[in-house]
């Protein structure tokens, strides 16, 4: 199993640019979510899934979109980016009743 | 929405010495999570706790839930550098909208 695979790894982007961080988890975990780490602090809730068809906002949702078209993958996109968004992104699963698992992160900056 | 508080923000401890975080919440916890990001990585699962003042461990670790479900602790006994990072406590209703508290970041002094 590759677990939470989140790519790119790194990414730069300029003010109003968008794109998509991907994730895909292969363990058929229910539960997909999004989170977001400034340098120092805790992580942050961004939009989350509890199974292909639903999503939910978080507690930092702004300038953010979510789908979920399938239980595989959990794409989150940026839809102008601003130097605010500049983060590491976490994308995370797990089943009901369990603990997340990780993906290794996103570190974006926008300039 | 529940927040959890966690304490303190920063900890030095000497190699061998003791260390216990602390998250608080005002509110009656569904359950409580533990989790571990070591410096430059991703944070990892520790456990799960459910019930009231369930008690927990894993090797030098200890977790406890409080009584009243309001409260969460971790500790570990004799610090190694391997214990290295910050540890986070994390709630959420059944597992959704998982919110994480503010993390305790641990150092150890050789």
């Amino acid at each position: 199993n590759a677990g939470v695979t989140q790519t790119p790894k790194f990414q730069v982007l300029k003010t109003g640019q968008s794109m998509t961080l991907q994730c895909a988890q292969d363990m058929n975990h229910e539960y997909m979510s999004w989170y977001r780490q400034d340098p120092g602090m805790g992580l942050r809730l961004i939009h989350y899934s509890v199974g292909a068809g639903i999503t939910d906002q978080g507690e930092v949702p702004n300038g953010y979109n979510v789908s979920r078209s399938t239980t595989e993958d959990f794409p989150l996109r940026l839809l102008s980016a601003a130097p605010s968004q500049t983060s590491v992104y976490f994308c995370a699963s797990s089943y009901r009743n369990y603990g997340y698992t990780f993906g290794s992160g996103t570190r974006l900056t926008v300039v | 929405g529940q927040q959890v508080m966690q304490i303190p923000q920063y900890q030095h401890v000497q190699e061998g010495e003791d260390f216990t975080t602390y998250c608080n919440s005002s509110t009656t916890l569904s359950n409580i999570q533990w989790y571990k990001q070591r410096p430059g990585g991703h944070p990892v699962f520790l456990i799960q706790l459910v019930k009231s003042g369930e008690v927990k461990k894993q090797k030098r670790l200890t977790f406890q839930f409080g009584e009243a479900k309001k409260n969460s602790s971790l500790h570990i006994t004799a610090t190694q550098t391997t214990d290295v990072g910050t540890y986070f406590c994390a709630q959420g209703r059944g597992n959704e909208k998982l919110t994480f508290g503010t993390g305790t970041r641990l150092t150890i002094i050789p």
